[in-house]
């Protein structure tokens, strides 16, 4: 069965750059999207396709996708960014999730 | 205002079953998938299976084929996700979500419903 790979854990310094990465055999073939989830909260959609940003989502948020490997950037991160990210693709009628990266800012 | 919104938390006994649901305001109901996903306590996302409500056409995840039911009532824009008997394994928070079958995205989230399994 397909699977895609996250670091459990990233950290960063307010007001720097963090990557998430993302990681499935020929993942850059599909559409990828990502998810923020803060602490007891619903998850929320921060990237589709690869490297859209739903309408309200800051644009310090930004997606590429190639090869093996998605990546979810996070430009100028802030406190309020802390959160797990989720990736997702579609393997055949399948929707396949990361296992999720807890981003900490500090 | 695009919404959905979910059925309340549950308590129930290993055996018993359940029905929960996720009703759609805001927008055409029959026009989007509704994806089912679980969150066990402190772990991740998992998808378990989507219904297009136009048809009741259904998808499963493997790993949750024949364990659970997911069903939809277009007339009253609900989708259900229903267990016959439960185990305590299937305690965690469920959510439905709206695919965006154009933008290939779950966009919009419903709060969630946590069911507990517990003798």
């Amino acid at each position: 069965s397909y699977e895609l790979t996250q670091p459990p854990s990233v950290s960063v310094s307010p007001g720097q750059t963090a990557s998430i990465t993302c990681s499935g055999d020929k993942l850059g073939d599909k559409y990828v999207s990502w998810y923020q989830q803060r602490p007891g909260q619903s998850p929320v959609l921060v990237i589709y396709q690869g490297n859209k940003r739903p309408s309200g989502i800051p644009d310090r948020f930004s997606g590429s996708n190639s090869g093996n490997t998605a990546t979810l950037t996070l430009s100028g991160t802030q406190v309020m960014d802390e959160a797990d990210y989720y990736c997702q693709a579609w393997d055949s009628s399948t929707a396949i999730f990361g296992g999720g990266t807890k981003l900490t800012a500090l | 205002e695009v919404q959905l919104v979910q059925s309340g938390a549950e308590v129930k006994k290993p055996g018993e079953s359940l029905r929960i649901s996720c009703k759609g305001f805001g927008y055409s109901f029959t026009s989007y998938w509704i994806s089912w996903v679980r969150q066990m306590p402190g772990k991740g996302l998992e998808w378990m299976g989507r219904i297009d409500p136009s048809d009741s056409s259904t998808n499963y995840s493997p790993s949750f084929q024949g364990h659970v039911t997911i069903s939809a009532d277009k007339s009253i824009s609900t989708a259900y996700l229903q267990w016959t008997s439960l185990k305590a394994s299937d305690t965690a928070i469920y959510y439905c979500a709206r695919h965006n079958r154009v933008r290939l995205c779950h966009d919009y989230w419903g709060q969630g419903t946590l069911v507990t399994v517990s003798s």
